[in-house]
Order: C-alpha cells, then sequence, then structure tokens
C-alpha cells in the first residue's frame, strides 16, 4: 500500500518568505509527527498529532514554526519568515496510533533551502 | 536529560565482516529502544526495536540486546553485506513521551 508522501520534495526560498511543507500519513494512522534533520545532526522532533487531542508542540523551535492537520489526515507545517538555519530535511511520519511503540513510518522527507 | 549516543561514523567495512554499532542512551525512566535505517535515495525505516529490558530486537541479520545495566543497544551483525550500506539511526521513547529521540547516525559503507 501507498507509504507517507511529502510535497514538495525540494523547496528552495529566500530568506524572510513563508513556507508551507505538506504530508499525507497512510491510511487509517492516526498518528502523526514532524522532525527535521539539519546538517550534521541527528532527527529533532518538532510536532506530534494524535487523533483528535491537542497536538505536543514541544519541539517546535519558535513561534515562526506552525502545522496544523486537517481531518485528522493530511498536515501543514508552515515557517513563517525562514532563516537560513532553517535548511534542513523535514520528515513526517505516521503510526497507527494505538501505542506509543507502534512503528513510525516515514516519508521521504522535503529538503528546505533557505538563501 | 534524554540522550543518544551512537558511534560515529563513517563505518567501512568488507564484505563479510562483522559489524557493531555502538549505542548508548540516558533517560529518566525505561524507554523503548530502535534502529532505524536510511538506504541511499530511501526514506528512513525501522530496522529492529526492543521495548523492555534484555529484549533482543532482529531483523535482516541485525540483532540488538537492550541492555539496561549498561545504558546500551549496541547494533550487531556476524556478516555484512553491500546491500546493507546505509546510515543507521539509534533511538528511544521515553516512558511518558511521544516521540522518538534519535542520535546523529551512522554511516556505514560495505565494500565488495
Amino acid at each position: 500500500g501507498a507509504g507517507v508522501s511529502q510535497s514538495p520534495s525540494n523547496k528552495v526560498t529566500e530568506k524572510g518568505k513563508d513556507v508551507e511543507l505538506r504530508c499525507d500519513p497512510i491510511s487509517g494512522h492516526t498518528a502523526l509527527y514532524w522532525y527535521r534533520q539539519s546538517l550534521g545532526q541527528g532527527l529533532e522532533f518538532l510536532i506530534y498529532f494524535q487523533g483528535n487531542s491537542a497536538p505536543d508542540k514541544s519541539g517546535l523551535p519558535s513561534d515562526r514554526f506552525s502545522a496544523e492537520r486537517t481531518g485528522g489526515s493530511v498536515s501543514t507545517l508552515t515557517i513563517q519568515r525562514t532563516q537560513q538555519e532553517d535548511s534542513a530535511v523535514y520528515l513526517c511520519a505516521s503510526s497507527l496510533g494505538g501505542q506509543r511503540t507502534d512503528t513510525q513510518y516515514f516519508g521521504p522527507g522535503t529538503r528546505l533551502t533557505v538563501l | 536529560g534524554n540522550s543518544v549516543t551512537q558511534m560515529e561514523g563513517p563505518v567501512t567495512l568488507s564484505e563479510e565482516a562483522f559489524l557493531t554499532i555502538n549505542c548508548t542512551y540516558t533517560a529518566t525512566g525505561y524507554p523503548s529502544l530502535f534502529w532505524y535505517v536510511q538506504y541511499p535515495g530511501e526514506g528512513l525505516q525501522l530496522l529492529l526495536k526492543a521495548t523492555k529490558a534484555d529484549d533482543k530486537g532482529s531483523n535482516k541479520g541485525f540483532e540488538a540486546t537492550y541492555r539496561k545495566e549498561t545504558t546500551s543497544f549496541h547494533l550487531e551483525k556476524g556478516s555484512v553485506q553491500v546491500s546493507d550500506s546505509a546510515v543507521y539511526f539509534c533511538a528511544h521513547l521515553e516512558t511518558g513521551a511521544n516521540n522518538l529521540f534519535f542520535g546523529t547516525g551512522t554511516r556505514l559503507t560495505v565494500i565488495p
């Protein structure tokens, strides 16, 4: 079946512009995660959605970052007034959501470059 | 605080060599432990996991044992293949947490 998909695969933007990154989770998965992978660093958690519960936003690095999940499915990560340090690969993952240890399935990522 | 420390790469091995990638963790509770792998041009995928002390995760010839006494989850494989060339990430899921906490990754290259 279809895995997690993300779009765009690559995004180049100018400093100060806003960007939107999209994630389509696996159908039926109630849990959705955003991570980012910066050059030379591991994956850093950003935000977690589970069903209709309030999202866990504890990993968002600043108020320029926000995310929504509409209808319990598609999610959009928005970065306002992008900075060069926002350049990274942004990864989305989804899981069944019944248990915290459920396997997280990752998408291919969006590579964001801020000039 | 929480952290995952894994062996720095890159690691280069000849085919059929023995592989060990060390991973140690710091956590406040009793986390679940994972190894994820990222093959060239592909997304991250789960390789194996262990959810409690002394559990052994295994998949595709890889193994890792959850050692609470040494807070470790070292990845091993007895005989690597060229197709094992990838970046390997150790991760933990802290008790009560929602998200995985990852190490920085170890790049493995296996040469024929």
